[in-house]
């Protein structure tokens, strides 16, 4: 079974705190994905890495950054964490034979105060 | 650019019974795929059944079956034989081919199975 972990459920980080979200999948998936959900938006794609070291904007990339050190991890970075960044975060990953496919993590809920 | 549209913020539906939940599109690619997401209260978002555009047979994953009507740009998600675990919120995305990691999303779908 594809496993993608987070590495946090739940997070509250101040005002101007550099938050880092941490993404780690166990299939060896080339692509990987951050996304944002807010209630009655759907999701949201902030970023995503067809491999390491590479990453591309997706539609609401300001405010974040991204790193892909190694395959299986990606992380998400808040430079400076303000209250429109309270959502739930969550990292998904695919293989290049599937693209199409996307397996998710259970989510971060972050909170900015 | 590409839309999404679920009109239907939530729905209830009694066990057993079939569910039908709403999804219409828009763009321009001539080649894309079409997806359905479950999410649990849990969070996880557990992939459900893929659609690409120039299949021409509709898909289907065990009671799961997506209605897929071209030419009306709407994909719509069949739930056969309710059960009160499919109690979730669920979600229509879609994606150009060219750019399998751009999915777009719907605003999605609540839906509440009753015994």
């Amino acid at each position: 079974d594809v496993k993608v972990t987070q590495s946090s459920r739940y997070l509250v980080k101040r005002t101007g705190e550099k938050v880092f979200l941490e993404c780690v999948q166990d299939m060896d998936h080339e692509n990987m994905f951050w996304y944002r959900q807010d209630p009655g938006l759907g999701l949201r794609l902030i970023y995503f890495s067809y491999d390491v070291k590479m990453k591309e904007k997706g539609d609401i990339p300001e405010g974040y950054s991204v790193s892909r050190e190694k395959k299986e991890r990606f992380s998400l970075i808040l430079e400076s964490a303000s209250t429109n960044q309270t959502s739930m975060y969550l990292c998904a990953s695919s293989p290049q034979t599937r693209p199409e496919t996307q397996y998710f993590g259970p989510g971060t809920r972050l909170l900015v105060l | 650019a590409q839309k999404i549209t679920q009109t239907q913020p939530g729905m209830f539906v009694q066990e057993k019974e079939a569910v039908t939940l709403d999804c219409t599109y828009d763009t321009s690619d001539q080649s894309y795929g079409l997806f359905w997401y479950k999410q649990p209260s849990s969070g996880e978002m557990i992939f459900l059944i893929y659609q690409g555009s120039y299949d021409e047979q509709n898909a289907t994953e065990g009671r799961y079956s997506l209605n897929f009507q071209k030419a009306r740009k709407s994909a719509n998600l069949v739930i056969s034989a309710s059960q009160l675990g499919d109690s979730a919120m669920y979600f229509c995305a879609m994606s150009s081919t060219d750019s399998w990691g751009k999915l777009q999303f719907g605003a999605g779908t609540q839906v509440v199975v009753t015994p």
